[in-house]
């Protein structure tokens, strides 16, 4: 499809188990987004890469918290020990630089419970 | 650092009416600006842009929003509501030199009454 493709959409976890989300943004996007949203909040942003540069990864809320891109395209936002304040729905978005749009176009989701 | 708040969390709102949502942002320079709806289910859709230029900006369903530097505001207005607007709206400012990453409000979800 044309758009950004999240998977798995939901996913059940116990407490202290590894998670992984995958995220294939728009083909041709040079930047991908990772933000988290809990339930009743806003978006949070976790992690940022923009081509070959270092990722930005200021957003991230503890070390369990790992992504990685690989070839540019797909990501992978690796949640180890997950722990139930981890449970929200993880977004991810790409966007086209250097068209000096600024728009992100967002995935569905991926929605995280951990029990 | 950029932020942004949206000060109103719910509001209710009846068919045919009009609607404001406000959005306040903090920002060092010209920021991006964007209102993004997440309908029940769905993932985040833009509604609308401000990069720079005229400061009434227009966006899909109907949907504008005036740019209000002095205020440092980004309200989103519709002059009649329909039922399909209920959704959660959420404004976020951004800054090429961020990176495009935006920071988000935390939102005002709609309610339509008919």
């Amino acid at each position: 499809g044309a758009g950004v493709s999240q998977s798995p959409s939901n996913k059940v976890t116990e407490k202290g188990k590894d998670v992984e989300l995958r995220c294939d943004p728009i083909s041709g996007h040079t930047a991908l987004y990772w933000y988290r949203q809990s339930l009743g909040q806003g978006l949070e942003f976790l992690i940022y890469f923009q081509g070959n540069s270092a990722p930005d990864k200021s957003g991230l809320p503890s070390d369990r918290f790992s992504a990685e891109r690989t070839g540019g395209s797909v990501s992978t936002l690796t949640i180890q020990r997950t722990q139930q304040e981890d449970s929200a729905v993880y977004l991810c978005a790409s966007s086209l630089m250097g068209a000096n749009t600024g728009e992100l176009f967002f995935g569905e989701g991926s929605r995280l419970t951990v029990l | 650092a950029q932020s942004v708040t949206q000060p109103d969390i719910h509001i209710t709102v009846s068919e045919g009416a009009s609607l404001e949502l406000r959005c306040n942002y903090s920002y060092g320079a010209t920021p991006y600006l964007f209102w993004y709806v997440q309908s029940p289910g769905q993932g985040l859709q833009l509604l609308l842009k401000y990069f720079s230029g005229d400061t009434l900006v227009q966006g899909i369903k109907g949907f504008e929003a005036e740019f209000k530097r002095s205020q440092s505001s980004f309200n989103l207005r519709k002059p009649s509501v329909h039922w399909s607007d209920a959704a959660e709206y959420f404004c976020a400012v951004g800054a090429r030199a961020a990176g495009n990453k935006l920071t988000f409000g935390g939102g005002t979800r709609v309610l339509v009454k008919p």
